[in-house]
């Protein structure tokens, strides 16, 4: 079922701007994570925060989780046109089962 | 990193025809794979939890009759598409946990049903 929602749905900017995108779920979780989609293409992980975590760097990208809002955001700086993309964020709720539930997903366009 | 591969990666059929996905884990062993759908502009969509060696475990909605899922080994599930029709044409993706549960996304696979 999906549980995840990101908002908003789709967004533009212009190179070297900021990017953020945010996500918020429904049940408890053991981790989220967000992925990247490229259009029609298969789906690359960009980083994985735990429910005991509140903020992940990697990069250019910065993840924060607040746990007790059941929401997550995902910050690219200094944006590239390379960037452009669906992002999804996804939670792995906690079942035991490691199933993921996917947001509807954000659509990044950066504009060179 | 752990790298899961798909085949085919694209696929066209005539309506009424079955279609194979297979779904491989290239270098770890993964007793559990997932098969999810996503139609065009949407979100991913669970469809099955496949088991080596178990049936598969359906999401609701997902008829198991349509979709089957074979599990045969550690390192391979396929999913078929049974009679397939035009509703059906989508992207359908695999996944692959390896023994610390780290999830790994296979291609894809873009089936276009006619």
């Amino acid at each position: 079922s999906q549980q995840g929602e990101e908002d908003p749905q789709a967004l533009s900017i212009q190179e070297g701007e900021n990017a953020t995108m945010n996500c918020s779920y429904k049940t408890s979780i053991n981790n989220l994570q967000w992925y990247r989609q490229n259009s029609g293409r298969g789906l690359v992980h960009l980083i994985l925060i735990r429910s005991n975590e509140r903020e992940k760097h990697s990069g250019r990208l910065r993840v924060t989780l607040d746990t007790s809002k059941k929401s997550s955001s995902l910050l690219i700086t200094a944006s590239r046109a390379a960037d452009t993309a669906s992002y999804f964020c996804a939670t792995d709720e906690n079942s035991g089962y490691s199933t993921l539930t996917f947001g509807k997903g954000t659509m990044l366009l950066v504009s060179p | 990193g752990a790298v899961v591969s798909q085949h085919p990666s694209r696929v066209i059929c005539k309506s009424g025809t079955s279609v194979k996905i297979e779904c491989r884990s290239l270098d770890f062993q993964a007793t559990t794979m997932f098969w999810y759908r996503q139609f065009p502009k949407q979100s991913l969509m669970l469809m099955a939890t496949s088991n080596e060696g178990s049936k598969a475990t359906y999401e609701q909605g997902v008829e198991k009759d349509k979709f089957l899922i074979n599990h045969a080994s550690l390192t391979l599930s396929t999913l078929t598409v049974t009679s397939a029709h035009p509703e059906d044409s989508s992207f359908y993706i695999c996944s692959a946990l390896n023994t610390v549960k780290e999830q790994f996304f296979g291609p894809g696979t873009r089936l276009t049903v006619l």
